[in-house]
């Protein structure tokens, strides 16, 4: 079946440094979303993507999807402790309205 | 804003009872969802809705069942609840576009403990 990976699983990084976090898809997505859940709570929107190599900013968040829209990349820019939590990518399964999740990427971040 | 309330925070219940989560959402969205989410594994869906009454399965449908008489409320039943079973539950909602999917909402998440 369709399956949606992360990686990495866990980062640890120093405050101020940068974090890249991929997600790669089995199948052909028509569309990409990014969310963030923070630690005790839930996920929450972040941004889609749908066009082939399309680039999103979000202040220090820089959102990619790729030519084929087969993988996605989140890259945080000068992390800060307010970035913690867990980004989970998703897209549709092909011809359903079901969101398959990525297995998420947990982010930590060093003072 | 967008609400995806879910009746309960923490439940414990034992083995072998039957369980009903609730879900309830304000704006009218015609996909409902449950997932379960354990460390690891992401989140996994267990059933989703499109519109009253209707309902797919999802990846992990196994001893689970659901329920949607009303637009706004989707419930998550546990048939007969086992060990295995203990994890977060969360229910999400969304519109339903022609052309791809549109942003979830989600609950506060059900922590269940099955003992």
């Amino acid at each position: 079946g369709q399956q949606v990976m992360q990686i990495p699983q866990y980062q640890h990084v120093q405050e101020g440094e940068d974090f890249t976090t991929y997600c790669n898809s089995s199948t052909t997505l028509s569309n990409i979303q990014w969310y963030k859940q923070r630690p005790g709570g839930h996920p929450v929107f972040l941004i889609q993507l749908v066009k082939s190599g399309e680039v999103k900013k979000q202040k220090r968040l820089t959102f990619q999807f790729g030519e084929a829209k087969k993988n996605s990349s989140l890259h945080i820019t000068a992390t800060q402790t307010t970035d913690v939590g867990t980004y989970f990518c998703a897209g549709p399964t092909s011809g359903t309205y079901k969101y398959i999740f990525g297995t998420g990427t947990r982010l930590k971040v060093l003072a | 804003d967008v609400k995806v309330t879910q009746s309960s925070r923490y439940l414990v219940k034992r083995t072998g009872e039957k369980v009903f989560l609730e879900c309830v959402q304000d704006m009218d969205h015609e996909n409902m969802f449950w997932y379960r989410q354990d460390p690891g594994l992401g989140l996994r869906l267990i059933y989703f809705s499109y519109d009253v009454k209707m309902k797919e399965k999802g990846d992990i449908p196994e001893g689970y069942s659901v329920s949607r008489e009303k637009k706004e409320r989707f419930s998550l039943i546990l048939e007969s609840a086992s060990t295995n079973q203990t994890s977060m539950y969360l229910c999400a909602s969304s519109f339903r576009a022609t052309t791809f999917l549109t942003e979830a909402f989600f609950g506060q998440g059900t922590r269940l403990t099955v003992v």
